[in-house]
């Protein structure tokens, strides 16, 4: 089953405590994408890769870092979260130009910074 | 910046009624998708458009982009609690070498049996 995978679903921890999110998808995809998602503020763009070893920053990098040595894994980590990036993030694969970008999201993480 | 505005934001309605949300932008975009995410999920695609004027049927949805590719609009015919939800819409773009989305904040969708 063609999917995107993400671990933990669910997350509380304390400010300060580094934390990395992870990523997966079985569909061969080269683009790969973090979002956050807000009340009144909508999906908005971490960081994407468009490939192996390249990333680069989207709409809302800050307090974030990513990698890209696997196609197939992108984690999303943050070295010292704040109470301010508690939010819901999904992680997306896509395979542009042929298919428009379409994304496939996986099913979210919940985290709360204390 | 690339925009898009969703109308409502918010919609309560009975089963059986119709409705319509829009989004709206002044860029003009090479494709415009749907999704929807319910709650606990991430958005899920239901539809792109691709071609100005294009109307695509996805059972009781009808999706369409505006001639002139700023505008799409989704219409949901005897809507059903089941088609409760978030509706997210998209516009792709390209330039500076990557291929991009812009999303829009969503429509709200609840429907009362």
């Amino acid at each position: 089953e063609a999917q995107v995978t993400q671990n933990p679903r669910y997350l509380i921890t304390v400010t300060g405590k580094k934390l990395t999110v992870t990523c997966s998808q079985n569909m061969n995809h080269e683009y790969m994408s973090w979002y956050r998602q807000d009340p009144g503020l909508g999906l908005r763009q971490i960081y994407y890769s468009m490939n192996v070893e390249v990333t680069d920053k989207g709409d809302v990098p800050e307090g974030y870092k990513v990698s890209r040595k696997e196609k197939r894994n992108f984690p999303l980590i943050l070295e010292s979260p704040s109470p301010n990036q508690t939010s819901l993030y999904f992680c997306a694969s896509s395979q542009p130009p042929q298919k428009y970008n379409e994304q496939f999201f996986g099913p979210g993480t919940r985290l709360t910074v204390l | 910046t690339q925009l898009l505005e969703q109308s409502p934001q918010f919609l309560s309605i009975q089963e059986g009624e119709n409705l319509t949300v829009y989004c709206n932008s002044s860029s003009v975009f090479s494709s415009l998708q749907w999704y929807r995410q319910e709650p606990g999920e991430g958005p899920v695609l239901l539809v792109t458009v691709v071609t100005g004027g294009e109307v695509k049927k996805l059972k009781r949805l009808t999706f369409q982009f505006g001639d002139a590719r700023k505008d799409s609009s989704l219409h949901i015919t005897a809507a059903q609690p089941g088609d409760t939800g978030l509706y997210l819409c998209a516009g792709g773009w390209s330039g500076g070498g990557a291929d991009g989305l812009t999303f829009g904040k969503g429509t709200h969708l609840i429907i009362q049996p």
